[in-house]
């Protein structure tokens, strides 16, 4: 069956620090990755997305994002965190061969302090 | 370019009574998706439609079905609502599988 996990509930870094978002997902073959975010009472905003090549992905806001196969992971950096980054991040992967049904992480909350 | 409107924002219903949101896709994406987001069970796939068929469905009861129509404009509907149906129902379109582009939602609060 496919999942999506997300280990950190909720993550709190100082601004200017650095941070890194973990997600690890069990699939049958090697789907497409998504990082999404979502602002309280708002919808989600892509981030970045991964579909094959190189496994550096870079995303809109200076997020960046590193395919692992051999650890089923995806996660999230950002070098410098600035306090509008606070939000709820998910992670999500979707199959190659059937259309956009995307399974979701239960989502990282990030709480950035000054 | 205009997003993914979703219509009403806010939406409160009674036990048993039914509901249709109802979502535009961005011109030109014939992909729509609908997602259920509660804080319990978190985001949750419900269906695909693409070109007016549904292409994919989630694990929702019967009584959560949708529509597309012919304009990609989307409608879902709920019927004989029950307290645990109330959650952020989130519209997505998509031109392919380049990842998809959510709107900002419709609240159902049912009571």
């Amino acid at each position: 069956a496919q999942s999506v996990t997300q280990p950190d509930i909720h993550i709190t870094v100082s601004e200017g620090a650095s941070l890194e978002l973990r997600c690890n997902y069990s699939y049958g073959a090697t789907p497409y990755l998504f990082w999404y975010v979502q602002s309280p009472g708002q919808g989600l905003q892509l981030l970045l997305k991964y579909f094959s090549g190189d496994t550096l992905v870079q995303g809109i806001k200076g997020f960046e994002a590193e395919f692992k196969r051999s650890q089923s992971s995806f996660n999230l950096r950002k070098p410098s965190v600035h306090w509008s980054d606070a939000a709820e991040y998910f992670c999500a992967v979707a199959s190659r061969n059937t259309g956009n049904q995307f399974y979701f992480g239960t989502g990282t909350s990030l709480t950035v302090i000054p | 370019k205009a997003g993914v409107t979703q219509t009403p924002r806010y939406l409160i219903k009674t036990r048993g009574q039914q509901v249709t949101l109802s979502c535009s896709p961005i011109s030109g994406h014939r992909s729509v998706s609908w997602y259920q987001q509660t804080p319990g069970q978190g985001l949750q796939f419900l269906f695909e439609y693409f070109s007016e068929t549904q292409r994919n469905k989630g694990n929702f009861p019967g009584r959560f079905s949708g529509r597309q129509f012919s304009n990609s404009r989307s409608e879902m509907n709920v019927s004989t609502l029950e307290l645990g149906d109330s959650a952020l129902y989130l519209c997505a379109s998509s031109w392919g599988q380049g990842g998809e582009t959510f709107g900002s939602g419709t609240r159902l609060t049912v009571v």
